[in-house]
Parts: C-alpha cells; structure tokens; sequence
C-alpha cells in the first residue's frame, strides 16, 4: 500500500472544464512535489512545495496551478488543458533534506478530450 | 538534454540469475543516487540508494554500484525472482528537491 494517496486514478475531462488532482501523505514529510509522465518517458518534475511554500516551478504552464493548503495536502488545479497534457500525473512527497528518497502515489491518469 | 540515461530499455533474466541494470549520468554535480521499481498501474516505489560518497550499498538482495569516474550506476539483483519484473528506474539528484530520472528499463525474469 502506496503512503501518498491521490485521486482521483483516473480522470476524462474536456478542454474547457475544470478540475483539480489531489494528494494526501501522513508521514510528516515537508516537501511535496507534482510530475507528469509520459508513456515511455521518465517523470518530469513539474513543481516543488519545500514547508507548505512553492520552491520549484519549472516553467510549467499557467493552465497548471499547484496549492499546497497544509503539510498533508497537495493540489494541482487544472484549467483550458490541451490534448497533449494527457498523462500520467505522480504526486511525490520527501522528508526535504538530503539523501532522503521521494515516496511516490500511484498517479492519476489524465485525458483531455 | 537528459542527464540520467537507462540505454537498455528492456532485460530479461532466468529465475535464480543475476539481473544487472545499468545507468549513466552526464552531471558530475549529483550527489544522491537512487532505484525506483514500478508495477503497473502503481506509482514508483523507492528500492535502495547511495551517496556518492559511497561506491556501493547493499540491502538483502539488492545491490546498487556506483562509478564516479565513468558516471555510471548498476543495480544487482541476486537472486532475480518473477515478482522482481517491473520497470526499474534510476533517479539522480545535486539538490535534495530536485531529482533526475532514468527513461527506465523493463525487467522480465522467467520462471
């Protein structure tokens, strides 16, 4: 059993509509991190949340939008995507310190129709 | 520009054989190194790690090299079981928050 959750594990959705990716970890980890992955692709770090504050945003598009309300929890609010942002989307979570691995969920499908 | 290269993207092994999954890195930076082996329709799940203070570390069957020099990281499996086929991904690191992955290589052990 994965220690990160997220929901939903799969999700169609139009170019038009709005939805949101959720995470949730109880393991007192202070960093919390989303990425897309592509089939046959490694993941791509898309942002970083380092003590509940965005650290990391790697030039990701603002139809894109992260929130982390709490140490828990971790959003990725999703609007006006496009056909090519289908993927899978991994929510991963850390102690944030060196030499201490990221623990992943087990994603959430994304197709934009 | 990948910096963490799996070249081989699929391996096949006996049951009871060693498995022998290679990795290469261009950044002489990274410092963390790291295994991830994924199932289907699961997330990535952390295998073993190594500072580059290190050239090797070993947990039960598991044994991850690292060659500083050639930038080169292996991972050894001995025994390989059939639960051991997944897709084994190396990450790579220089900044505790950010890691670089592997494209991954497909492990099958044949009973």
């Amino acid at each position: 059993d994965t220690e990160v959750t997220q929901t939903p594990k799969h999700l169609v959705m139009g170019m038009t509509n709005k939805k949101s990716l959720k995470c949730e970890q109880h393991m007192g980890h202070r960093a919390m991190y989303w990425y897309k992955q592509k089939a046959k692709k490694p993941p791509e770090l898309m942002f970083v949340y380092s003590y509940e504050k965005l650290s990391i945003n790697e030039s990701v598009p603002s139809r894109f939008s992260p929130e982390c309300p709490n140490s828990s929890l971790l959003n990725l609010h999703l609007h006006a995507l496009q056909p090519e942002d289908s993927a899978l989307y991994l929510c991963a979570s850390s102690h944030g310190y060196s030499n201490q691995p990221q623990h992943f969920g087990d994603g959430t499908r994304l197709s934009i129709l | 520009d990948q910096q963490v290269k799996q070249n081989s993207p699929s391996l096949s092994v006996q049951e009871g054989r060693i498995s022998i999954l290679n990795c290469d890195y261009t950044n002489s930076m990274f410092d963390y190194f790291l295994w991830y082996k994924k199932y289907p329709a699961e997330g990535p799940t952390f295998l073993i790690s190594i500072s580059s203070i290190k050239d090797k570390n070993e947990d039960g069957r598991f044994t991850v090299f690292l060659n500083k020099s050639a930038k080169h990281l292996s991972l050894h499996i001995v025994p390989s079981q059939p639960g051991d086929s997944a897709v084994y991904f190396c990450a790579a690191s220089q900044d505790f928050n950010k890691f670089y992955f592997g494209s991954g290589t497909k492990l099958n052990v044949k009973p």
